[in-house]
């Protein structure tokens, strides 16, 4: 069965602090995105990733980081957080495949509020 | 930037009911795909429509794909509260990243 795992479904942060999202899949899927999910926005893209090492911006990647050391795992950093990246993160993994790129299995959410 | 237009936002129904949603865009897609999302899950993936005027049913769930590959419809038959949730449209251009673009959803509520 599809497995995608955020680590943490609730995160309360200070401002200013640093803050790591974790995401594990155990699909072996080339890709890996983060999301984030607001009201009235919709999904917005922040980083994606096509293999170890590899990461190409996304619609909004002012603020965060990532890393990916390992191809299951895929990281999302706040360097320093503040009030306006609370928000629902999520991660998702795809393969490369011809023929199921484009279909994406999403993790659970992390819902994280920055005070 | 490829926008995703979902219509209606909001939609709120008996049960028994039937209903269409829509997702429309100036822009032509390689693929579309419907997602469905329940309160605090992420969202999980129902169909892919690939070939315009494609049509895929999931048992009351029937997709339809535009013949111009640019907008798509999910129609619900005798709608059940167990259809309740936020279902999201998404779509990819072809070109070389994976990423989708994403409407921003439309709510759904079936009422008993």
């Amino acid at each position: 069965d599809v497995k995608v795992t955020q680590s943490s479904r609730y995160l309360v942060k200070r401002t200013g602090e640093k803050v790591f999202l974790e995401c594990v899949q155990d699909m072996d899927h080339e890709n890996m995105f983060w999301y984030r999910q607001d009201p009235g926005l919709g999904l917005r893209l922040i980083y994606f990733s096509y293999d170890v090492k590899m990461k190409e911006k996304g619609d909004i990647p002012e603020g965060y980081s990532v890393s990916r050391e390992k191809k299951e795992r895929f990281s999302l950093i706040l360097e320093s957080a503040s009030t306006n990246q609370t928000s629902m993160y999520l991660c998702a993994s795809s393969p490369r495949t011809l023929i199921a790129k484009n279909i994406q299995y999403f993790g659970a959410g992390t819902r994280l509020s920055v005070l | 930037t490829q926008l995703l237009e979902q219509s209606p936002q909001f939609l709120s129904i008996q049960e028994g009911e039937n209903l269409t949603v829509y997702c429309n865009s100036s822009s032509v897609f390689s693929s579309l795909q419907w997602y469905r999302q329940e309160p605090g899950e992420g969202p999980v993936l129902l169909v892919t429509v690939v070939t315009g005027g494609e049509v895929k049913k999931l048992k009351r769930l029937t997709f339809q794909f535009g013949d111009a590959r640019k907008d798509s419809s999910l129609h619900i038959t005798a709608a059940q509260p167990g259809d309740t949730g936020l279902y999201l449209c998404a779509g990819n251009s072809g070109g070389g990243a994976d990423g989708l673009t994403f409407g921003k959803g439309t709510h759904l509520i079936i009422q008993p």
